[in-house]
């Protein structure tokens, strides 16, 4: 069965203080593991997809790279609008190319 | 451009109640996913469409169900209401059904059961 872990469950920072959120994943066979940013009450906007192992993307702030079981979302030099919380999901092989399987996502608040 | 609009925005129903949530995809999309997430939780898929035919069902029980019209647009219809059915419901639409193109999600409908 499909199974996405995040960590940290909730992550505080300074303002500037570069980190990391995790994305453990089992899957049978990956299509794909997707990013998403995630704003109270409002539905997940699209980040990044990542295919294949040592796969990275990049935008502004923000770094995705991906192994064979995690992904990580590199955040540098963090801004208070950085704030959301960060969804991390997989499309596998066996579930099809018709949905995502999401984690329960890691809360980030960048402390002025 | 427009996104992916859902509406109602916010729905307050009675347990036993019917609701029916609606979608219109971003133009051009022929495929629409339907989500639940529960407050504090990752959304969960129910349902995608793809030029009108269901592609994909999650596990969810018969009382979910939805239909995708001719101009894309969908509905999810939901019966005999339970308290657990109060979510943040989730419509993403996408240009294919496949991994290639990306899901773009609208703003939910924030559905509460009593």
């Amino acid at each position: 069965e499909d199974q996405v872990t995040q960590s940290p469950e909730a992550l505080r920072l300074q303002e500037g203080e570069s980190s990391s959120l995790n994305c453990s994943y089992t899957v049978s066979g990956l299509r794909g593991l997707f990013w998403y940013r995630q704003d109270p009450g409002k539905g997940p906007e699209f980040l990044f997809t990542l295919y294949s192992a040592g796969e990275e993307k990049e935008k502004e702030r923000l770094k995705a790279t991906l192994t064979k079981k995690e992904s990580f979302l590199h955040i540098t030099a963090p801004k208070p609008e950085d704030s959301a919380t960060y969804l991390c999901a997989v499309q596998g092989v066996r579930t099809g190319a018709n949905n995502l399987f999401f984690g329960t996502g890691t809360r980030l608040t960048v402390i002025p | 451009d427009a996104g992916v609009t859902q509406s109602p925005t916010h729905l307050i129903k009675t347990r036993g109640q019917q609701v029916t949530l609606r979608c219109s995809p971003i133009s051009g999309h022929k495929s629409v996913s339907w989500y639940q997430q529960v407050l504090g939780q990752g959304p969960q898929f129910i349902f995608q469409y793809y030029e009108k035919e269901e592609r994909g069902r999650g596990n969810f029980p018969d009382r979910f169900s939805a239909r995708q019209f001719p101009n894309y647009s969908s509905e999810l219809n939901v019966n005999a209401l339970l308290l657990g059915d109060s979510a943040l419901y989730l419509c993403a639409s996408s240009l294919e059904s496949g991994t290639h193109y990306g899901y773009t999600f609208g703003s939910g409908t924030r559905l509460t059961v009593v």
